[in-house]
C-alpha cells in the first residue's frame, strides 16, 4: 500500500520563475494538505483541498496556488519565486472533509537561487 | 489563533536514558494534539495523537504523551531511548473549521542520542 508520494524530490529554480510540485495521496484518501517547512522551522499550513476545491488557506500570498484532480492527486504551484520560498514542501493526505492530515510524504526540497 | 511552543531547541541524552520533550499549546477550545517525528531529509511520521478520552496516550516506537489541560501541555516521553530515536520532534495542535483542518506546529526539538 503506497503512502503519500511527492515529486520531484529536489528542485532548483531561479528567482522569478514558476514551479509545480506534485502529490499523490495515500490509497483511499481524498483530502490533500500542503505545508511549507523552512530550514530550522516547523511546517506551516498552506492550504487544504477536498473535492477539487481549496477549503482553507493559511497565511500565504496568492503566488501560491493549487489544484486537486478527480483522482485526488494534487499540485502546488508557486509563481514569481523569491529566495524566501526555498523550503521543504510537504504534502499530507487524509480521508474525509475536514479530516486531520495524519500521513505525510517525504517532501520536495525547493531551492531558489 | 492557536500556537505551540517547544521550549527546548536541542536535547542530548544517553542511550538507555529516559526522555521527556516539552510542548505547550495555546488554543481556545478543546485541543487536538499531535506529535510527529522527522528524520533528516524525510517527511513527518505521526507518533501519537490526542483527540479526547484518556489523557495518557500511547504511540508507536514506545512513545507516550500526557495531556494536561491545567498546564496547557502535551509532553512526549519515552522510558528508554534508542540510538535510532535521534531525529527532530514536532508537536502540533489541530483546528477544524469551515470544512477543513489545519495543523499548527511548534519549531521542533532536535534529539541527539549518545551511544
Amino acid at each position: 500500500d503506497a503512502g503519500v508520494t511527492q515529486s520531484p524530490t529536489h528542485l532548483i529554480k531561479t528567482r522569478g520563475q514558476q514551479v509545480t510540485l506534485r502529490c499523490s495521496p495515500k490509497s483511499g484518501h481524498d483530502t490533500v494538505s500542503w505545508y511549507q517547512q523552512a530550514l530550522g522551522q516547523g511546517p506551516q499550513f498552506i492550504f487544504q483541498y477536498y473535492e477539487e476545491e481549496e477549503r482553507q488557506r493559511g497565511n500565504f500570498p496568492d503566488r501560491f496556488s493549487g489544484h486537486q484532480f478527480p483522482n485526488y492527486s494534487s499540485e502546488l504551484n508557486v509563481n514569481a519565486l523569491l529566495l524566501g520560498d526555498s523550503a521543504l514542501y510537504l504534502c499530507a493526505s487524509s480521508l474525509g472533509r475536514g479530516s486531520a492530515p495524519l500521513h505525510f510524504g517525504n517532501g520536495t526540497r525547493l531551492t531558489v537561487t | 489563533a492557536q500556537s505551540v511552543t517547544q521550549p527546548d531547541i536541542h536535547i542530548t541524552v544517553s542511550e538507555g536514558a529516559s526522555l521527556e520533550l516539552r510542548c505547550n499549546y495555546s488554543y481556545g477550545a478543546t485541543p487536538y494534539l499531535f506529535w510527529y517525528v522527522q528524520s533528516p531529509g524525510q517527511g513527518l511520521q505521526l507518533l501519537l495523537k490526542y483527540f479526547s478520552g484518556d489523557t495518557l496516550v500511547q504511540g508507536i516506537k514506545g512513545f507516550e504523551a500526557e495531556f494536561k489541560r491545567s498546564q496547557s501541555s502535551f509532553n512526549l516521553r519515552k522510558p528508554s531511548v534508542h540510538w535510532s530515536d535521534a531525529a527532530e520532534y514536532f508537536c502540533a495542535v489541530g483546528a477544524a473549521g469551515a470544512g477543513s483542518y489545519q495543523l499548527t506546529f511548534g519549531k521542533g526539538t532536535k534529539l541527539s542520542v549518545i551511544p
